[in-house]
């Protein structure tokens, strides 16, 4: 069974504070690793998917990464306008090919 | 994503009735699904069509039936079997054929309460 944790629940910076966010990971057969960002009584929006070790991508101030084991989201020099709940699944190569596993989300307040 | 229409934004269900909540798409994807998200916890997966007139069911089906009858439409109807369906319902429509890595876009939400 897949299973996504992801630390810490909860993180305030203040602006211009950069920091990370873990997304730790068990899949069986890895097809794609998705970050989203969820406002407050939104649909999340999609950000980045990653496909294998070592790959990055990057989107104005956030840039994912992925290990074989865990991805991080690093967000540099925050501004208050990134608060909002960030959101890591994956999509592993067990049962349909068209399910995702979500983590339940990382809170990110920036404070001004 | 502007193309995934979810109504209405919220809704009220007294006990023991039945309510249907909206998904339609214009993005001509087949792949179709209805999450559940509860506060503090992951998206569930309740059901999921990647055909017209075809769907499975996901994690949590039970108390939920759903209909595929056109490509740009798939309902969820939260039946009174339900016990707890106070939550928030994501319709979301992936985009890919069967290769790896399907993105998976979601509407913007539809909240039901049960009064």
């Amino acid at each position: 069974e897949d299973q996504v944790t992801q630390s810490p629940e909860a993180l305030r910076l203040q602006e211009g504070e950069s920091s990370s966010l873990n997304c730790s990971y068990t899949v069986s057969g890895l097809r794609g690793l998705f970050w989203y960002r969820q406002d407050p009584g939104k649909g999340p929006e999609f950000l980045f998917t990653l496909y294998s070790a070592g790959e990055e991508k990057e989107k104005e101030r956030l840039k994912a990464t992925l290990t074989k084991k865990e991805s991080f989201l690093h967000i540099t020099a925050p501004k208050p306008e990134d608060s909002a709940t960030y959101l890591c699944a994956v999509q592993g190569s067990s049962g349909s090919a068209r399910q995702l596993t979500f983590g339940s989300g990382t809170q990110l307040t920036v404070l001004p | 994503d502007g193309g995934i229409t979810q109504s209405p934004k919220y809704l009220f269900r007294k006990e023991g009735q039945n309510v249907t909540l909206s998904c339609e798409q214009n993005l001509n994807h087949d792949a179709m699904y209805w999450y559940r998200q509860d506060p503090g916890q992951g998206l569930r997966l309740i059901y999921y069509s990647q055909i017209v007139n075809d769907f499975q069911k996901g994690d949590i089906a039970e108390g939920y039936s759903v209909s595929r009858e056109k490509k740009e439409s798939f309902p969820l109807t939260v039946t009174s079997a339900q016990k707890n369906p106070t939550a928030f319902y994501l319709c979301a429509i992936s985009t890919g054929g069967h290769s790896s890595g399907n993105t998976i876009y979601f509407g913007e939400g539809s909240w039901l309460t049960v009064v």
